[in-house]
């Protein structure tokens, strides 16, 4: 089945910097790629929505310009955290769509732990 | 009204017997239709597809799927200890994106 790979799994940093989660789709062309964060017994919430080459859409209440999104290629999307907070501390997930079937696959996610 | 509902508490099933996971949706316009499950502290990860009226089987799982009553289900049969997770039922209303419900908790009693 199809694969998407997240990098890194787990980070712990300090408040104030940024963190970069790269999200891979590895055996298909993601024709979207989606962001969502999740906290502990909670939902998925998903955050935004990127479209190769475009900018990315945000949901509702996600502040674009902390989390940045990069959707350079079919394959590859980044979600960066900027000027990270410890109530950014989270479980932050990437799914691809892929095309024809339009299934949606998630990464195996990361923890982020803001200190 | 919730775009997907997953209205159950948690689910007790004893090892081998049958889970049973329903799920409603407001979208008529609906097409597509998944069932995702979803480990504790792992993300989630998709079980079942399904796109047309009727039943689908891929193992021990069977999707439901009746559009003129916007239900899905799903069916676990011989229900083994490591199907205990959370359950996202997904649909693909008329827009871009997935509407997830809230999950439902399953736990096989050995």
């Amino acid at each position: 089945g199809a694969v998407v790979s997240q990098h890194p799994s787990r980070v712990i940093c300090k408040s104030g910097t940024s963190v970069k989660i790269e999200c891979r789709s590895l055996d298909f062309q993601a024709t979207t790629m989606f962001w969502y964060r999740q906290f502990p017994k909670k939902s998925l919430m998903l955050m935004a929505t990127s479209n190769e080459g475009s900018k990315a859409t945000y949901e509702q209440g996600v502040e674009k310009d902390k989390f940045l999104i990069n959707h350079a290629s079919l394959t590859l999307s980044t979600l960066t955290v900027t000027s990270a907070h410890p109530e950014d501390s989270s479980f932050y997930i990437c799914s691809a769509r892929e095309a024809g079937p339009e299934t949606q696959y998630f990464g195996p996610g990361t923890r982020l732990l803001v200190l | 009204q919730k775009e997907v509902e997953q209205n159950s508490g948690p689910l007790s099933v004893p090892e081998g017997a049958i889970a049973s996971l329903n799920c409603t949706y407001s979208d008529r316009g609906s097409q597509s239709f998944f069932w995702y499950r979803q480990y504790s502290g792992k993300s989630p990860e998709l079980i079942m597809s399904i796109y047309s009226n009727g039943d689908k089987e891929d193992g021990r799982f069977t999707a439901q799927l009746n559009k003129a009553s916007q239900y899905v289900s799903l069916l676990i049969r011989d229900s083994q200890p490591s199907d205990s997770a959370t359950y996202l039922c997904a649909v693909r209303p008329g827009n871009n994106r997935l509407a997830f419900g809230k999950g439902n908790q399953v736990v096989v009693i050995p």
